[in-house]
């Protein structure tokens, strides 16, 4: 059974551009959530979305938004890249909200 | 404002010994908590929790203890393995309105085990 998956693995962005980081739920999950991960710090909570609507959100600028699709999976969406914005991107999914999470591999986006 | 605190960035210990590791909060609201183990290049993975109406948990070689008039817990590794050097992050569920619930995790403590 497929564990979450987020793509791409890897991405090179300039200053300014925009990026879309994507993620796959384990089947029959409902939920999604995203953070962010700086090199030394632990993970930070910026989107939750349950049933397609979001229900939670982190303390990040409005250039930080997210969807879900009808099967659930997620997309994030940074604009106006900023060289701080550079981390690891992480996408966890659970069965329902306070079940638990299992986090994805993750997305290095470096900022340049 | 560090919610979730670990102070101890990294620890060493031997094979076989114990691994204590340390993590203490200041939201009395948070009602259970986590540990997750991290290797480099992947995402964090699920060790064990607790909720915030118990004082122990055990699973295998790992257990967790709670205690929440300090607002501290700590996860106990016995005994300790190669294998389990990694960084290990503390976590804190943190409930909001209509259903949300967001972790809240603190920097980390790199655990190296050596042979």
């Amino acid at each position: 059974d497929a564990g979450v998956t987020q793509s791409p693995t890897h991405l090179i962005k300039t200053r300014g551009q925009h990026v879309t980081l994507r993620c796959s739920p384990i089947s029959g999950h409902k939920s999604v959530s995203w953070y962010q991960q700086v090199l030394g710090q632990g993970p930070q909570f910026i989107f939750q979305y349950y049933e397609k609507e979001e229900r939670g959100r982190g303390n990040f600028p409005d250039r930080f938004s997210a969807r879900q699709f009808p099967n659930y999976s997620s997309e994030l969406n940074v604009n106006a890249l900023l060289l701080g914005d550079s981390a690891l991107y992480l996408c966890a999914s659970s069965s329902w909200t306070g079940s638990g999470y299992t986090f994805g591999s993750g997305t290095r986006l470096t900022v340049v | 404002d560090q919610q979730v605190k670990q102070n101890s960035p990294s620890l060493s210990v031997q094979e076989g010994r114990i691994s204590i590791l340390n993590c203490d909060y200041t939201n009395s609201m948070f009602d259970y908590f986590l540990w997750y183990k991290k290797y480099p290049a992947e995402g964090p993975t699920f060790l064990i929790s607790i909720s915030s109406i118990k004082d122990k948990n055990e699973d295998g070689r790992f257990t967790v203890f709670l205690n929440k008039s300090a607002k501290h817990l700590s996860l106990h590794i016995v005994p300790s393995q190669p294998g389990d050097s990694a960084v290990y992050f503390c976590a804190a569920s943190e409930r909001g309105k209509g259903g949300s619930e967001k972790l809240v995790f603190g920097k980390g403590t790199k655990l190296t085990v050596n042979p």
